[in-house]
């Protein structure tokens, strides 16, 4: 059975260091990849995906970068963390063929201080 | 403006009670999934819909379709304190062969023992 990983659950970062949220995937091949930031109160916003190895799609310009550097890792980086980068931040996987649901990785509680 | 427009924002509801969650879209659905998730945690895919007049039960929790494809309900029936959480309606957008997915704001579910 397919299975998703991420970490860390939990991160604590001053404003300006650097990010990276790791995300693998098991148990599928050539897997979209997904990235979505979810703020307090707010609905799923999609960072970026991804449909095959170093391909990235950005959906909103900002200061975070993905990169796919094999088949079922994605990464979520920023090479220096502002406030408004604090959220939960949500991995997720869907195969490639028509109306396949995603499946969630459980979320990274970022917070800048 | 959202392009899925779930309602109501939150509800609490006694325990025993039936309940409706409605998510409305601005174009035709080609597949509209339904999620839960808990606090702090990832998103647990519940039911996917794809065909108008379509609908789908899973233990006490019933989702339709409607004909025009733009509008979806969650039903509860018989409420229980283990379906407290935050519900989200889904939909991909076809885009070039790509699958780009979005999500309403989600409705905060409280049932009262």
């Amino acid at each position: 059975s397919q299975t998703i990983h991420q970490w860390p659950a939990t991160l604590v970062q001053p404003v300006g260091s650097p990010l990276s949220l790791e995300c693998t995937v098991e148990g599928t091949s050539n897997p979209n990849l997904y990235w979505y930031r979810q703020a307090a109160g707010r609905g799923l916003q999609l960072l970026f995906y991804s449909v095959g190895i170093g391909q990235i799609s950005s959906e909103v310009p900002q200061n975070l970068s993905a990169s796919r550097p094999q088949d079922r890792q994605f990464i979520l980086s920023s090479k220096k963390l502002l406030l408004s980068d604090s959220g939960f931040y949500l991995c997720a996987w869907s195969v490639i063929h028509l109306n396949s649901p995603l499946h969630f990785g459980n979320g990274t509680r970022l917070t800048v201080t | 403006s959202q392009e899925l427009e779930q309602s109501p924002q939150s509800l609490i509801v006694q325990e025993g009670k039936n309940l409706t969650i409605n998510c409305t879209s601005s174009k035709t659905l080609y597949g509209l999934y339904w999620y839960k998730q808990k606090y702090g945690e990832g998103l647990i895919f519940l039911m996917m819909l794809q065909k108008g007049g379509e609908e789908k039960s899973h233990e006490k929790i019933t989702a339709k379709l409607d004909e025009k494809k733009q509008q979806s309900s969650l039903h509860i029936t018989a409420s229980q304190p283990s379906h407290a959480g935050i519900y989200l309606c889904g939909a991909d957008r076809r885009n070039s062969g790509t699958y780009k997915y979005i999500f309403g704001t989600g409705t905060r579910l409280k049932v009262l023992a």
